[in-house]
């Protein structure tokens, strides 16, 4: 059985405080792994997806990194509007279908 | 605009009452999938199917069923709703090993 482990539970951060978040994952077989942003009241919005261990990807102040056993999304100089929370998931066994996620870290960025 | 729509985006209904949630993606993508999301359980997939008439179950399918008789379309019924089955839920649909593309949630409540 897949399983993705999140850490931390919630984060806060000034304004201009670089951080990371963890994700730790069990899968038979990754198949990709995805970060989202999810906003209160909304469905969550893509970030990124890496494939094999070593990758990483980029956007604004965020960057995902990706190793066999965890993946860390590294937020730089974050700013208020950077608050929520972010969910980890990863695609893994025989089927692209199946998705399982994290529980998320919530992210509180004070001015 | 792509998108994926889901309705109602609120619902109210009594314990044994059938209903139905509908879901519906403009972009051609074989994968769809529900989930719930409860407070310290993270988002849980219901079930998924892989194209059209395919479909297979998720982590909590138990009390749910699905169908997908079009590409487009994949509703959510409920036949009995219990209030355990009070929750957030979200459709969403993706090609077969990218990033899944979420529709804006559907608050639901059984009393």
């Amino acid at each position: 059985e897949d399983q993705v482990t999140q850490s931390p539970e919630a984060l806060r951060l000034q304004e201009g405080e670089s951080s990371s978040l963890n994700c730790s994952y069990t899968v038979s077989g990754l198949r990709g792994l995805f970060w989202y942003r999810q906003d209160p009241g909304k469905g969550p919005e893509f970030l990124f997806t890496l494939y094999s261990a070593g990758e990483e990807k980029e956007k604004e102040r965020l960057k995902a990194t990706l190793t066999k056993k965890e993946s860390f999304l590294h937020i730089t100089a974050p700013k208020p509007e950077d608050s929520a929370t972010y969910l980890c998931a990863v695609h893994g066994g025989t089927s692209y279908g199946k998705l399982t996620f994290g529980q998320g870290t919530i992210l509180t960025v004070h001015p | 605009e792509a998108q994926v729509t889901q309705n109602p985006r609120y619902l109210i209904t009594v314990t044994g009452k059938k209903l139905t949630v509908t879901c519906s993606q403009n972009m051609n993508h074989e994968y769809m999938s529900w989930y719930r999301q409860d407070p310290g359980l993270g988002l849980r997939q219901i079930y998924y199917s892989m194209n059209v008439e395919v479909t297979d179950k998720g982590d909590v399918p138990e009390g749910y069923k699905v169908s997908r008789k079009e590409k487009r379309n994949f509703p959510l019924i409920l036949e009995s709703p219990s209030p355990n089955q009070t929750s957030l839920y979200f459709c969403a649909s993706s090609f077969s090993n990218t990033e899944a593309f979420f529709g804006q949630g559907t608050r639901l409540t059984v009393v």
